[in-house]
């Protein structure tokens, strides 16, 4: 069974300050990470996915395998950062198929 | 904009009525899914498709049911046996049938859906 874990559901942080929203992962094959992002009113769109290895936003995160994490995180945080993030693992769920499973989300707001 | 459209944006139903929830792309996405969004909850998948004329459970598809006789259609009915329905529903698309673990999801806009 996969398994994704966001144990904050809510994140303040002061604008200009680091962002780090957390994310760790129980899933025994090879796992493919994402993160996605909602902002207010508008829908759930992909933020950045591991195998990319790129900065989206100004956001990256780097998936530790040893300690089952792919952290998100941003040097200085701004206020259109606000929005909720879910983390999300693709893993094998049998006959060729993979299944998105999402984490519960984090609400990250940015105080001006 | 196009791409997935989910309709309508709200819908209220009477306990014990069953409703559908519309759901259409233009993407020519094989792949097709359906999340339901409760408060500290996140995404969860209740069924999917990753072809016309097949589809699968996913973890929580007791009380529901999809069809799926387009590529570009996927509607879900929730019936009277789902016990807790009211939820904001998230359909979704891929671009092939889940057969790469780096599938991107592309989300429509939702319907919240309050059972009386």
């Amino acid at each position: 069974a996969q398994r994704v874990t966001q144990p904050e559901k809510l994140l303040s942080v002061f604008k200009g300050a680091p962002v780090e929203l957390k994310c760790n992962y129980s899933y025994s094959g090879s796992p493919e990470l994402f993160w996605y992002v909602q902002y207010s009113r508008q829908r759930l769109q992909l933020l950045l996915r591991h195998i990319s290895r790129e900065s989206i936003k100004g956001f990256t995160a780097d998936l530790n395998k040893g300690e089952t994490s792919f952290h998100l995180k941003k040097p200085f945080a701004q206020e259109e950062d606000s929005a909720m993030y879910y983390c999300a693992l693709s893993g094998y769920s049998g006959a060729g198929s993979y299944q998105l499973t999402f984490g519960k989300g984090t609400k990250l707001s940015v105080i001006p | 904009d196009g791409g997935i459209t989910q309709s309508p944006k709200y819908l209220f139903r009477k306990e014990g009525q069953n409703v559908t929830l519309s759901c259409e792309q233009n993407l020519n996405h094989d792949a097709m899914y359906w999340y339901r969004q409760d408060p500290g909850q996140g995404l969860r998948l209740i069924y999917y498709s990753q072809i016309v004329n097949d589809f699968q459970k996913g973890d929580i598809a007791e009380g529901y049911s999809v069809s799926r006789e387009k590529k570009e259609s996927f509607p879900l009915t929730v019936t009277s046996a789902q016990k807790n329905p009211t939820a904001f529903y998230l359909c979704a698309s891929s671009i092939d049938g889940g057969t790469s673990s780096y599938n991107e999801q592309f989300f429509g806009p939702g319907t919240r859906l309050t059972v009386l």
